[in-house]
Formats: structure tokens, C-alpha cells, sequence
């Protein structure tokens, strides 16, 4: 997809609450969605992914969700821990073109 | 098994030199892809190669930017002529095949330009 917007630019939380963040895509055929966990001075890791033909994904604490009637997605980051503090990312790729197009990243502080 | 690696870890250059930056993916993997990130932003691609297809340029910036990828392994980024504005670190990552694989990324270099 060409564009992808991602909300919050940063979200703090409490050690052990949910952390959620969204992202937008704007092209319908857009079938994949990963999101990437990048921590200070490391490279980004693949996290979770999820497909288009897949409404929900769970991972542990971690969850995707997809729209894509409202073409949109979110990452649900349940018990948080100091660990989960990075920047993440998430990105989308249209079918028969993979490059990934990346939202602009949430940088996640979870309080001890 | 070894990731994807990269080099130079950082590299300063003065406004106006070439630049070459490489990257060795993982071995096997026929995709190889180049991003650049610009300070507190997110991933902007730049090319991608596919086996012995022709490579996808679409995000270059501009034509100073050019890259190779020899027998379907290394792969090195150009840029000539640098400017401030390129500033940023470069990520290469690669996968298995193209298509809706997990991408691995290098640890990047990271490109001051003076």
C-alpha cells in the first residue's frame, strides 16, 4: 500500500495495563499486515502478522485485529511489561507487490 | 544460523563523496530489500530484488541512488554525491521468497553526511 497512518506517535502505560495502537491503510487491496517491534539502537523484528482473510491473530500478550471493511488494524499489547518498551511499527503490503509500506511508528513506554 | 548483516556500521562522509554500503543476507533467501530511516521515523523503502528479476527502484530518491545485487547474495547501495538530507540509517532485510514473508533485518548503517 502507499499509505499507512499510525496512531499514537507515543503511548505510556502503566506496568501490567493494555497497550493498543491503530493504524489506517488507504489501498483495499492491501492483503498483509506484520507489525515490527524495534528497541532504541536495535533493528526492527517481526512481531505478529496478519493476513486478510484473518480477523483477529493472538500471540500471548500480544493480538492483531483487522477491519477491512474500515480498513484499519490494531496491535493489543495486554500485562505490559519494562520489556515492551520500544518503538513499534506496523506496515502493510498489497498483493503482487511486496514491499512493505511502514506507519511512522509508536514509541511505547511501559512504567515500572 | 547467521543473520543479515551489514557494513559499515556507521559511516561519516563529507557532502558531495560516494558512498557505498553493503549487505549480506541470509543465505538462501532470494529477497533482498532497502530501507532507509531517517532520525525518530519510520521505514522508507528504497529497492527490492527478487531472484534474477529486475529490481523494483520505485522508492529511490532520486537517480543519485543506485544499488546491485551480485549472484543473488551481497547487495550494495550507491549514493553519490551525497547530501545532508541522506542522512539516516540504512536497513537492508531480506526473506525467503518474495511474497508475504517476515522480512530479517540488519542491524544497519548508520550514514552522517557533513
Amino acid at each position: 500500500g502507499e499509505n499507512v497512518e499510525q496512531h499514537p506517535s507515543t503511548l505510556s502505560v502503566q506496568e501490567g495495563d493494555s497497550a493498543v495502537i491503530k493504524c489506517t491503510y488507504s489501498d483495499s487491496a492491501s492483503n498483509y499486515f506484520p507489525w515490527y517491534k524495534q528497541e532504541l539502537g536495535k533493528r526492527p523484528q517481526l512481531i505478529i502478522d496478519i493476513r486478510s482473510n484473518v480477523g483477529e491473530k493472538k500471540d500471548q500478550r500480544i493480538a492483531v485485529t483487522l477491519n477491512k471493511t474500515a480498513k484499519h488494524f490494531s496491535l493489543h499489547i495486554t500485562e505490559t511489561q519494562p520489556e515492551d518498551s520500544a518503538v513499534y511499527f506496523c506496515a502493510d503490503e498489497r498483493s503482487n507487490d511486496y514491499k512493505l509500506s511502514f506507519g511512522a511508528g509508536t514509541t511505547v513506554t511501559v512504567r515500572a | 544460523g547467521a543473520g543479515v548483516s551489514q557494513s559499515p556500521s556507521n559511516k561519516v562522509t563529507e557532502k558531495g563523496k560516494d558512498v557505498e554500503l553493503r549487505c549480506d543476507p541470509i543465505s538462501g533467501h532470494t529477497a533482498l530489500y532497502w530501507y532507509r530511516q531517517s532520525l525518530g521515523q519510520g521505514l522508507e523503502f528504497l529497492i527490492y530484488f527478487q531472484g534474477n528479476s529486475a529490481p523494483d527502484k520505485s522508492g529511490l530518491p532520486s537517480d543519485r541512488f543506485s544499488a546491485e545485487r551480485t549472484g543473488g547474495s551481497v547487495s550494495t547501495l550507491t549514493i553519490q554525491r551525497t547530501q545532508q538530507e541522506d542522512s539516516a540509517v540504512y536497513l537492508c532485510a531480506s526473506s525467503p521468497e518474495w511474497g508475504t514473508y517476515e522480512q530479517y533485518f540488519g542491524p544497519g548503517t548508520r550514514l552522517t553526511v557533513t
